[in-house]
């Protein structure tokens, strides 16, 4: 499975847009990416997965270059519940025997 | 996430216990896995399984033993605890079709004296 890079930490203001990097330039053509988030000691929560195309839910979206070498998880509005580490991880679909690989992750810290 | 549920929620033992910590769920997944989290670690695979009959080894499964009594229950044995299984156990489940995501249960904080 591909590695990612995610920076360590970020801030962001309540009400305001967090964007969260992450970078994955060795991903190859059946990997996806994911993105889960885990709140203090909390079981680790998933929030979206793509492939190739941009994808939204009511958590998030989530913004994957065409190169598909990096990609950007948008909490449109933060909250101060929306504090947490959040971890991009790269893995193939249906031939993956499913090992998730977490990283460090973002630490996103909200602020009122 | 409610659909996976698991007991007990806190655990404190002695050195040398057999422990036994329950997953269920009802997301009628296929598939069920065991990791466990240290301080300042990532999660890391225990063991993992993709229906009743097939239990596979992760990456760190040595002290541990598994059993799959139906599709919707994975248990996670210590036959002797040692001080270092310590941790935090999150168990998951997953659709087997595709990309399906992994949902993980709340976890279990188990100290071992």
């Amino acid at each position: 499975d591909a590695k990612t890079t995610q920076p360590p930490s970020m801030d962001c203001a309540e009400g305001r847009a967090a964007n969260l990097p992450c970078n994955h330039s060795t991903i190859s053509g059946n990997e996806y990416v994911y993105w889960y988030r885990q709140i203090h000691s909390q079981g680790p929560q998933y929030i979206i997965h793509g492939l190739k195309n941009n994808e939204t839910n009511e958590m998030a979206s989530l913004i994957i270059t065409e190169d598909r070498k990096s990609s950007t998880l948008i909490l449109p509005h933060a909250t101060l519940r929306d504090t947490a580490v959040y971890y991009c991880i790269v893995r193939g679909g249906l031939d993956s025997w499913g090992k998730l690989q977490f990283g460090a992750g973002t630490q996103v810290v909200v602020t009122p | 996430d409610a659909d996976v549920t698991q007991t007990p929620r806190n655990r404190i033992t002695k050195t040398g216990k057999r422990i036994m910590l329950e997953c269920s769920q009802t997301k009628g997944h296929d598939r069920m896995y065991w990791y466990r989290q240290d301080p300042g670690l990532g999660l890391r695979l225990i063991y993992y399984s993709f229906d009743v009959k097939d239990i596979n080894k992760g990456e760190i499964s040595d002290g541990y033993s598994v059993s799959r009594q139906a599709q919707a229950k994975f248990s996670l044995s210590l036959e002797s605890a040692i001080p270092n299984q310590t941790a935090l156990y999150f168990c998951a489940t997953s659709d087997s079709t595709g990309s399906q995501p992994q949902h993980f249960g709340d976890g279990t904080r188990l100290s071992i004296l």
